[in-house]
């Protein structure tokens, strides 16, 4: 099974909302990702999160912060957010530590976020 | 940083015409190499992988790619196209060192005429 769930699959929200996007695996993954992806273009990294520790923040603004309760659960809080945000969320899962850095990453479907 | 080229933005063919997408990447260390497919409306889907030996890799769907390194290409071919192949097409790369962090082409836009 390689399956990562994202929920909601649309959100759309106001400038001065907050709201969180959740991302789930039972992959036994321990390394979690978010991407943002605009339309016709690829994703892009935004935060890496390895055995639960965030790893890797591509600069992004702060009105976007991750966390991750466990070792199955990623979530994204938004809070202030922008027009400019309004794109296609996606979530990731690899298993990091596997010998010779063999990792794949296997995306969820997505959450589009529109801001209004 | 590691860039990756895709050169081909949209590509248009027949049924039944065979297909090759170019990647290319930049980086000199040891690699893994990726190709990510995503049809319209739906998520991203892997459709196969290199990370060592045989340099030719069978994928999903009849898809194939062959990692040429004097030449830092991972190219994806399919004999046969068919409607249902319609999709954006991402090569991806990520070395091996670590940080997890992989590294996206722009994409190719496949559509298939039936």
């Amino acid at each position: 099974d390689t399956e990562v769930t994202q929920t909601p699959k649309h959100l759309v929200m106001g400038m001065t909302n907050k709201k969180s996007l959740k991302c789930e695996q039972h992959m036994g993954h321990r390394a979690m990702y978010w991407y943002k992806q605009k339309a016709k273009k690829p994703p892009e990294l935004m935060f890496v999160y390895s055995y639960e520790k965030l790893s890797i923040n591509e600069s992004v603004p702060s009105r976007f912060s991750p966390e991750c309760p466990n070792s199955s659960l990623l979530n994204l809080h938004l809070h202030a957010l922008q027009p400019e945000d309004s794109a296609l969320y996606l979530c990731a899962s690899s298993s990091p530590g596997v010998a010779g850095g063999r990792e794949t990453q296997y995306f969820g479907p997505g959450t589009r976020l529109l801001v209004l | 940083a590691q860039s990756v080229s895709q050169h081909n933005h949209h590509v248009i063919l027949s049924e039944a015409a065979s297909l090759e997408l170019g990647c290319n990447y930049s980086y000199g260390g040891t690699v893994n190499l990726f190709w990510y497919v995503q049809y319209p409306g739906q998520h991203l889907q892997l459709l196969l992988k290199y990370f060592s030996g045989d340099p030719l890799v069978k994928g999903i769907k009849g898809f194939e790619a062959e990692f040429i390194k004097s030449k830092f290409s991972f190219n994806l071919r399919k004999p046969s196209v068919q409607w249902s192949d319609t999709a954006e097409y991402f090569c991806a790369v990520n070395d091996i060192t670590g940080a997890n962090n992989l590294f996206f082409g722009t994409g190719t836009r496949l559509t298939v005429i039936p």
